[in-house]
């Protein structure tokens, strides 16, 4: 059973700082694995999707990559800003439907 | 419509009630999924629809939940005998296909509480 991980569970930055959150999920056997952002009370906006044979996606200051073999995925987002304080979810995309880690909950400081 | 849309927003009922919630998907999308979160939580899979079929129904937690797709578009999650753990909100997402490179867009969700 896929099971994905997210670490740290939360983090406070001050605004302008580089940063990286982690998943990691434990099923090498996937098509793919996405990035979304959640707002409190909020749904999902998609922020970055990689497909099984990509080693990486950029999109602006967002630049998200991908190793299948060892399970693991970074999300890099780069001089933070505090319009970026969100929780962050990470979900791999095998022969089922997405399966979400718990997120990251990211506080951008100004 | 342009994005995946879902209603209500928000539900509150008493324990012991029926509530529907609905699903409109990207226009064109053959394949829809409904997921719950719960507080501090990932979201976790309920069944998906290619078409108007389920194609997978692992996720329902009991007999209590069950989904529609009658026409191959809206769908409807119906929960029956609400219990105060059903609490939750509940995501609509729709893909171009089943295929498992598609991407999967998400509705706002209907946040649900049951009192």
């Amino acid at each position: 059973k896929q099971e994905v991980t997210q670490i740290p569970a939360a983090l406070s930055v001050p605004e302008g700082e580089n940063l990286v959150l982690n998943c990691s999920f434990t099923d090498s056997a996937i098509y793919n694995l996405q990035w979304f952002r959640q707002d409190p009370g909020k749904g999902l906006t998609s922020l970055l999707l990689i497909q099984s044979s990509q080693r990486e996606q950029t999109s602006g200051r967002l630049n998200a990559s991908l190793d299948k073999s060892s399970g693991r995925s970074t999300l890099y987002i780069a001089a933070s800003q505090p319009g970026d304080s969100a929780t962050y979810l990470c979900a791999v995309k095998g022969n089922t439907p997405l399966v979400f880690g718990k997120g990251t909950r990211l506080s951008v400081i100004a | 419509g342009a994005g995946v849309s879902q209603t209500p927003s928000n539900k509150v009922t008493e324990k012991g009630k029926y509530v529907e919630l609905r699903c409109d998907p990207i226009s064109g999308h053959t394949a829809l999924y409904w997921y719950r979160q719960s507080l501090g939580q990932g979201p976790e899979f309920l069944i998906y629809f290619q078409g108007t079929g389920a194609a997978d129904d692992s996720g329902l937690p009991n007999d209590r939940f069950f989904a529609v797709r009658p026409e191959g578009s809206v769908s409807t999650l119906k929960i029956q005998r609400t219990e105060r753990g059903d609490s939750a909100v509940y995501l609509c997402a729709s893909s171009l296909t089943s295929g498992g490179a598609d991407e999967q867009f998400f509705g706002p969700g209907t946040r649900l509480t049951v009192l």
